[in-house]
This record gives C-alpha cells, sequence and structure tokens, in this order.
C-alpha cells in the first residue's frame, strides 16, 4: 500500500460546480496536511495549510483532514476555469524530513 | 520578493555528463529540497538540507549529489551515474513546519 494515495484523475466539472478532492494515507505518524496547486510546467503553490483534524476556511477553498479515516479533501466552490491545474495533496510528520506527496489529480473546469 | 529561483529554466544533457541545477533563495529558511517530478508519479524526494554543511539523501538519492555552503544556495548535481535523468526538478524552502514554497522548476533533458 502506497503511503498517499490520490485519484489522478482528470476529473472535468462544469464551471460554478463544487470540486472535491480527496486523499488517503497509511502513515498515523503524519500530523500536517498541505494542498497545492501545479499549472502546467509550473512550480507547485501552496493553496492550504491544515495541523491534524478538522477545517480550514480560505475563500472559495476549504480543506478537512480527518485522521481517525486518513483521510483529508479539498473543497472548492464556484469553480472557475482558470482553477484548472493539478491538484497534489502532501503531508509531513513534522521536523524537516520533507513532505511525502500523493500523485496529484489533473482538473478540468469547463466554461 | 521573496522566493525560491532555480535555473536554468531548461537543461540538456549528453550521455556520460554531469550537470548541475542551481537553486537559491531569499527566504531566510534553514531548510532546503530537491524533487523530482515524473509524469504520473507525484514529487519523490532526492536530498535535503536542515542547516549549512549538513544534508541527507532522500527516497531516490542515487546518481545525485548536493552541497549546502550558504544558506541561501543548495545546488543539485546529476550525475552519470544517475541512468534515467530526464524529469522536472524542483527545489523547495521551508521554515519549520509551514508549507514549503517551491521554485518554477528546471527540465532537464537527455540528449
Amino acid at each position: 500500500q502506497k503511503e498517499v494515495e490520490q485519484d489522478p484523475g482528470p476529473l472535468s466539472v462544469p464551471e460554478g460546480a463544487i470540486v472535491s478532492l480527496n486523499c488517503t494515507y497509511s502513515n498515523s505518524a503524519f500530523q500536517y496536511f498541505m494542498w497545492y496547486r501545479q499549472y502546467s510546467r509550473k512550480g507547485p503553490e501552496l493553496l492550504m495549510y491544515t495541523y491534524s483534524s478538522g477545517n480550514k476556511e480560505d475563500g472559495r477553498f476549504t480543506a478537512q483532514v480527518d485522521k481517525s479515516s486518513k483521510y483529508i479533501s479539498l473543497f472548492i466552490r464556484d469553480s472557475q476555469p482558470s482553477d484548472s491545474a493539478t491538484y497534489l495533496c502532501a503531508m509531513s510528520r513534522g521536523g524537516a524530513d520533507g513532505l511525502t506527496f500523493g500523485k496529484g489529480t489533473h482538473l478540468i473546469i469547463q466554461p | 520578493d521573496g522566493g525560491i529561483t532555480q535555473s536554468p529554466k531548461y537543461l540538456f544533457r549528453k550521455e556520460g555528463q554531469n550537470v548541475t541545477l542551481s537553486c537559491e533563495q531569499n527566504l531566510n529558511h534553514d531548510a532546503m529540497y530537491w524533487y523530482r517530478q515524473d509524469p504520473g508519479q507525484g514529487l519523490r524526494l532526492i536530498y535535503y538540507s536542515q542547516i549549512v554543511n549538513d544534508f541527507q539523501k532522500g527516497d531516490i538519492a542515487e546518481g545525485y549529489s548536493v552541497s549546502r555552503e550558504k544558506k541561501e544556495s543548495f545546488p543539485l548535481t546529476v550525475t552519470s551515474a544517475q541512468k534515467n535523468p530526464t524529469a522536472f526538478y524542483l527545489c523547495a524552502a521551508a521554515a519549520a513546519d509551514y508549507g514549503y514554497t517551491f521554485g518554477s522548476g528546471t527540465r532537464l533533458t537527455v540528449v
């Protein structure tokens, strides 16, 4: 079983829809959870950062972490064509030993 | 602006040649990382450094080498021992347990 599982997609939805992106993980030591957005041929940019379980909201984006189920989600409300990108989940045990990434979900928002 | 600068953006390597990818940061972050990204593979950790003059191997360090002589700089050398070097290389920096900031990447191609 891989440490972090993420459906690669592509996931195609119409503009204005609510998007749900998810990752599951196996390592219960993970405490820090992040979502990155990556446009083609660019470096990833941090969207959301969460410590431990709970929800965090930032504008149209909501991140959820359920440590008991080892499941994290990113919701995008009122999706826009500019949200079309690859979304990577990432997680860490803490300290400075690097992040473990999912493979990324390719999201397409249809105008 | 604070950030990570990677150069060159595109790099071509001949068989048996060593090449060095540059990564510079002005964020004053202690920790720096090198990741490799392949299509469908997600990001994989090559090397990381928490302080100057110290670095650790990541998951796929074979065929790569790094140095950390200055806090701002963390160059990666892809040696001739790396048999499949064609990939997108990403450098990142982080402070404590906050989200990582990535550079814009270097695309390396073997010719």
